[in-house]
């Protein structure tokens, strides 16, 4: 699986837009991108993931570059309860005829959301 | 509908100890993987159960081992308990692909394991 780049850490006020960006230069054409967010001590929570259009769903929108190189995950309108680290992993499908079960995490963005 | 569940949440052991820790797939689901997460670190991947069959497996011991049940519940087993064998262990339930869906990989709220 491609190995992807986020920043440490970011700060976001409440109410604005969060835009998390992840660096997967390596990616291969049948590799999907998904984010994961993790709040203190809980599990990881799924939150969307795209081939090479955009995707959005209730919690987020997912806008993957043309060459595919890099990717942003958008919070529309940041609350409180947003913050947490925040995951871009990228990974062959099952449906591409992957075999490659698992997912591989790196340190991931901390976002904090400041009141 | 009910979520990926763990049991127990908390479990504190001695080294040389051995563990057992049990994990309920997501409603519908037949796939279930297994997770480390060391404090400050991402999780690692122990190894997936598909069809009560463990069939990838990360670069853990053998220490560590699993099973799947014909309900596709799963266990964790610790052998022999480090010190650094502490940390929180993550169980993600899946379906296998069709040609429309990916196995998106959905999460339980961990077990905490502090071995002492």
């Amino acid at each position: 699986d491609a190995k992807t780049t986020q920043p440490t850490s970011m700060d976001c006020a409440e109410g604005r837009a969060a835009n998390l960006p992840c660096n997967h230069s390596t990616i291969s054409g049948n590799e999907y991108v998904y984010w994961y967010r993790q709040i203190h001590s809980q599990g990881p929570q799924y939150i969307i993931h795209g081939l090479k259009n955009n995707e959005t769903n209730e919690m987020a929108s997912l806008i993957i570059t043309e060459d595919r190189k890099s990717s942003t995950l958008i919070l529309p309108h940041a609350t409180l309860r947003d913050t947490a680290v925040y995951y871009c992993i990228v990974r062959v499908a099952r449906s591409s005829g992957g075999s490659n079960y698992k997912l591989t995490f790196g340190k991931g963005t901390l976002l904090t959301v400041n009141p | 509908d009910a979520g990926v569940t763990q049991s127990p949440t908390h479990l504190i052991k001695t080294r040389g100890q051995q563990v057992t820790l049990r994990c309920s797939p997501k409603s519908g689901h037949d796939t279930v993987s297994w997770y480390q997460q060391a404090l400050g670190q991402g999780p690692q991947f122990i190894f997936q159960y598909y069809e009560e069959e463990e069939r990838q497996r990360g670069n853990f011991p053998d220490r560590f081992s699993g099973h799947q049940f014909p309900n596709y519940s799963s266990e964790l087993n610790v052998n022999a308990l480090l010190l650094g064998d502490s940390a929180l262990y993550l169980c993600a339930s899946s379906l296998p692909t069709d040609r429309i869906h990916t196995d998106t990989q959905y999460f339980g709220p961990g077990t905490r394991l502090t071995v002492l």
